[in-house]
């Protein structure tokens, strides 16, 4: 099994571009969620999805978009990219909220 | 609003030595206690998770403590090592499969 992967590891963007971070798991999980990681914020979460066809917004959902068409996969995308979006992105997958989560390896992202 | 308060943001352990890691929180609803583990690099992984009908669970080295009526739940790390340095989270979740909420990280440092 792969668990979560997430694609690309690293990307460098210019404000105003737009892009999609891909998160796929194998696991046949129904939850997954993106979150963002900043020095000394801990771990943010953007949106989340409870099953294929469901998503509802995080914490800090501005400027990010998802959807959810199957169960594996659940992309992130950034509609005009601001240098305040740079940061590392994590995918996450579980069976539930209350069950362990997978990460992925993130994606560092940084825009200029 | 900060729903889950960690502390300290950062700890040096002699080799050897009791690692102690704290949460509070003010919501009730909460019911799923996790921690979590990362290193750098890599996406988190679940380390101990503990549920508010349970006061301690012990897993080799790592202990969770709860304590309902302060709110407050504890990571301790017995004869801390070298491999044990990471960043680790502590997180909760209200009933239902809502979302985690994170604590803002606690960088682990042993020494030997």
């Amino acid at each position: 099994n792969a668990g979560v992967t997430q694609t690309p590891k690293f990307q460098v963007l210019k404000t105003g571009q737009s892009m999609t971070l891909q998160c796929a798991q194998d696991m046949n999980h129904e939850y997954m969620s993106w979150y963002r990681q900043d020095p000394g914020m801990g771990l943010r979460l953007i949106h989340y999805s409870v099953g294929a066809g469901i998503t509802d917004q995080g914490e800090v959902p501005n400027g990010y978009n998802v959807s959810r068409s199957t169960t594996e996969d659940f992309p992130l995308r950034l509609l005009s990219a601001a240098p305040s979006q740079t940061s590392v992105y994590f995918c996450a997958s579980s069976r539930a909220s209350n069950q362990p989560q997978h990460f992925g390896d993130g994606t560092r992202l940084s825009i200029l | 609003q900060q729903q889950v308060k960690q502390s300290p943001q950062s700890l040096i352990v002699q080799k050897g030595g009791i690692s102690i890691i704290n949460c509070a929180y003010e919501n009730t609803a909460f019911d799923y206690f996790p921690w979590y583990q990362q290193f750098p690099g890599k996406g988190p992984a679940l380390l101990i998770a503990i549920r508010p009908d349970v006061s301690e669970k012990k897993e080799g080295r790592f202990t969770i403590s709860f304590n309902k009526s302060a709110k407050q739940f504890s990571l301790h790390i017995m004869d801390s090592q070298p491999g044990d340095s990471a960043t680790y989270f502590c997180a909760a979740r209200v009933a239902g499969n809502t979302p985690l909420v994170f604590g803002k990280g606690t960088r682990l440092s042993v020494i030997a």
